[in-house]
């Protein structure tokens, strides 16, 4: 079947802009993560969504970066006012319910000039 | 707060070589164990995982890791090692409490493996 998708593979922003980053996780999934993968780094946690509960918001960077989850579905990560040191890789994971098992998608990459 | 160490951050080998790579973790409770891997522009993927059980699991494409409770250790193996496992290695730990399941990543070990 069709795994978790991510769009766009690739953005490009100057600094100051907002981007939004969408998930599409795979079909039946409740749980739902976002990580961000810097260069040489391991995963950073960013905020999790499990089913209608309250969303773990605890590796949030910045007020500059949100997310929400649509009808428990698509996801969509946002940062305003984009810096350079947000450029990464940002990766989004779904697991089905019960299991811890994560499958990812293929990452956007942010480049931010 | 929980943590994961990998040991070896850069590790490169010849066909054929053993690999051991590195995990450890600090968490006196009850944990599940992972290991992702990353191939060259490919996404991540479960390489496998250790929930309860034979601390020995066995994974894909012959890796295999042993988890030690004592030592707080989940050591990734494979007995010989192909060109194509050149990739980048990440070790995650859950501690499985509650409903939060987030995932504590070890920063990861780049293999790269010489033919």
């Amino acid at each position: 079947g069709a795994g978790v998708s991510q769009s766009p593979s690739n953005k490009v922003t100057e600094k100051g802009k907002d981007v939004e980053l969408r998930c599409d996780p795979i079909s039946g999934h409740t749980a739902l993560y976002w990580y961000r993968q810097s260069l040489g780094q391991g995963l950073e946690f960013l905020i999790y969504f499990q089913g209608n509960s309250a969303p773990d918001k605890s590796g949030l960077p910045s007020d500059r970066f949100s997310a929400e989850r649509t009808g428990g579905s698509v996801s969509t990560l946002t940062i305003q006012r984009t810096q350079q040191e947000d450029s990464a890789v940002y990766l989004c994971a779904s697991s089905p319910p019960g299991e811890e098992t994560q499958y990812f998608g293929p990452g956007t990459r942010l480049l931010v000039l | 707060a929980q943590s994961v160490s990998q040991h070896n951050h850069h590790v490169i080998l010849s066909e054929a070589a053993s690999l051991e790579l590195g995990c450890n973790y600090s968490y006196g409770g009850t944990v599940n164990l992972f290991w992702y891997v990353q191939y060259p522009g490919q996404h991540l993927q479960l390489l496998l995982k250790y929930f309860s059980g034979d601390p020995l699991v066995k994974g894909i494409k012959g890796f295999e890791a042993e988890f030690i409770k004592s030592k707080f250790s989940f050591n990734l193996r494979k007995p010989s090692v192909q060109w194509s496992d050149t990739a980048e290695y990440f070790c995650a730990v859950s501690a499985n409490a509650g409903n939060n399941r987030k995932l504590i990543w070890g920063l990861g070990t780049s293999l790269a493996v010489n033919p």
